[in-house]
């Protein structure tokens, strides 16, 4: 049974641009969250996507977006790019459910570097 | 302020010997608490979860975590550390009417020889 996976790996942008990141959910999860890891912070939350509709945001701007599709997969989106974006970027997937049962597995991060 | 503490950037002990990572929290109702840990590059790895019932936690790798209401605290604990130990380790709360899990700023263990 496949975890939760990420694409990509590593990414390089410059300011101003725009980049999306990808998710795929481990199997039987619907439920999909981002977080953004600055480096030697802990991870913050960006928001929550289930059902297709994003059902809780973190304090980010509007400049971060995402999309889930049909399939429970996943998208992050940040427009014009900040050097402070650079970031690992952490996707978990959950299945329905109320706590314990909705446990959050994570993936390995795609590493954004904007230059 | 709500928030998650972990007072100790980074840790040091000999292999063998024992540790434990502390952790804090600061809201209003007793959260769901987490340990992670993450190694260079690599993803987060639950270590063990407290939601209710006995207050000392077994997780894998022979880690333990006591939750103490009095002190707000969920510390992480082992006996006996071994090299493959170094990483990074987080402590988390997550809650029963939010999405979101809220994490501490991480503790680096190193182990030496």
């Amino acid at each position: 049974d496949a975890g939760v996976t990420q694409s990509p790996t590593h990414l390089i942008k410059t300011r101003g641009q725009q980049v999306t990141l990808r998710c795929s959910p481990k199997s039987g999860h619907d439920t999909v969250s981002w977080y953004q890891q600055a480096l030697g912070q802990g991870p913050q939350f960006i928001f929550q996507y289930y059902e297709e509709e994003e059902r809780q945001r973190g304090n980010f701007p509007d400049r971060f977006s995402g999309h889930q599709f049909p399939n429970y997969s996943s998208e992050l989106n940040v427009n014009a790019l900040l050097l402070g974006d650079s970031a690992l970027y952490l996707c978990a997937s959950s299945q329905p459910g109320l706590p314990p049962y909705n446990e959050q597995f994570f993936g390995p991060g795609t590493r954004l570097t904007v230059l | 302020a709500q928030s998650v503490t972990q007072p100790d950037i980074h840790i040091t002990v000999s292999e063998g010997a024992s540790l434990e990572l502390r952790c804090n929290y600061s809201y209003g109702a007793t959260p769901y608490l987490f340990w992670y840990v993450q190694s260079p590059g690599q993803g987060l790895q639950l270590l063990l979860k407290y939601f209710s019932g006995d207050t000392l936690v077994q997780g894998i790798k022979g880690f333990e975590a006591e939750f103490k209401r009095s002190q707000s605290s969920f510390n992480l604990r082992k006996p006996s550390v071994h090299w493959s130990d170094a990483a990074e380790y987080f402590c988390a709360v997550g809650f029963y009417n939010n999405n979101d899990m809220r994490f501490g700023a991480g503790t680096r263990l190193t182990v030496k020889p």
